[in-house]
């Protein structure tokens, strides 16, 4: 059981919009910042996100990252193929005093 | 080009011993606080271990504390994990990954598998 929920899957056609959740609490999304990570198994994963809605150099503006409250949300605008991975949220947990992670979401494009 | 390479892994016995290795390349690796992420088959990302740039803090996932150990040699720009009383629930490809911030990592390395089993 992840300390951070996320939806199992998503889906979507391409060219669509996809919004995968990531529900936390006061201890870790509440107060501090949400990273998202994309990772192909076998891969390394990639940073698609940092500090609740900052992109990296490189990752396309397709990617938009936000928060409210205790939750957060990455969204994936006209989707692609190649955008097929798995997603995980990220974040400090000030009760465990460590980094936590969501239990992943897997994207597939139809 | 920063890269990071991961070795050490392989087939190990309930209750035996590993000690897994990351290389850096590219960066001052010095500057940088490093990480342990794994994955166990099918399941997600899990954090393990992190180190500071000097090695003077250390901090551990309550599912490995006492049983494995983080260190790092600046001068051989290498990342290592100890890992002792290996159980079947530690199974998974074990990531190096660079820290930025807490939980900001930049660069990942490609992951080596760590199987325990009888």
């Amino acid at each position: 059981q992840s300390v951070l929920t996320q939806p199992p899957s998503a889906s979507g056609t391409p060219g669509q919009r996809v919004t995968i959740s990531c529900s936390g609490s006061s201890s870790n999304i509440g107060t501090n910042y949400v990273y998202w990570y994309q990772h192909l198994p076998g891969t390394a994963p990639k940073l698609l996100i940092y500090r609740d809605n900052q992109r990296p150099s490189g990752v396309p503006d397709r990617f938009s990252g936000s928060k409210s409250g205790t939750s957060a949300s990455l969204a994936i605008s006209g989707l692609r193929s190649e955008d097929e991975a798995d997603f995980y949220c990220a974040a400090w947990d000030d009760s465990l005093s460590g980094p936590v992670f969501g239990g992943g979401t897997k994207l597939t494009v139809l | 080009e920063v890269q990071l390479v991961e070795s050490g892994g392989g087939l190990v016995k309930p209750g035996g011993s590993l000690r897994l290795s990351c290389v850096g390349s590219g960066f001052s690796f010095s500057s940088y606080s490093m990480n342990w992420v794994r994955q166990a088959p099918g399941k997600g990302l899990e954090w393990v271990s992190s180190i500071s740039t000097s090695s003077s803090y250390e901090n551990y996932a309550d599912s490995v504390k006492g049983r494995f150990t983080i260190s790092r040699d600046n001068a051989k720009n290498s990342l290592f994990l100890q890992m002792n009383s290996l159980r079947a629930e530690d199974t998974a490809v074990y990531y190096c990954a660079r820290e930025v911030g807490r939980v900001w990592y930049d660069y990942w390395g490609q992951g080596t598998l760590v199987t325990v089993s009888s």
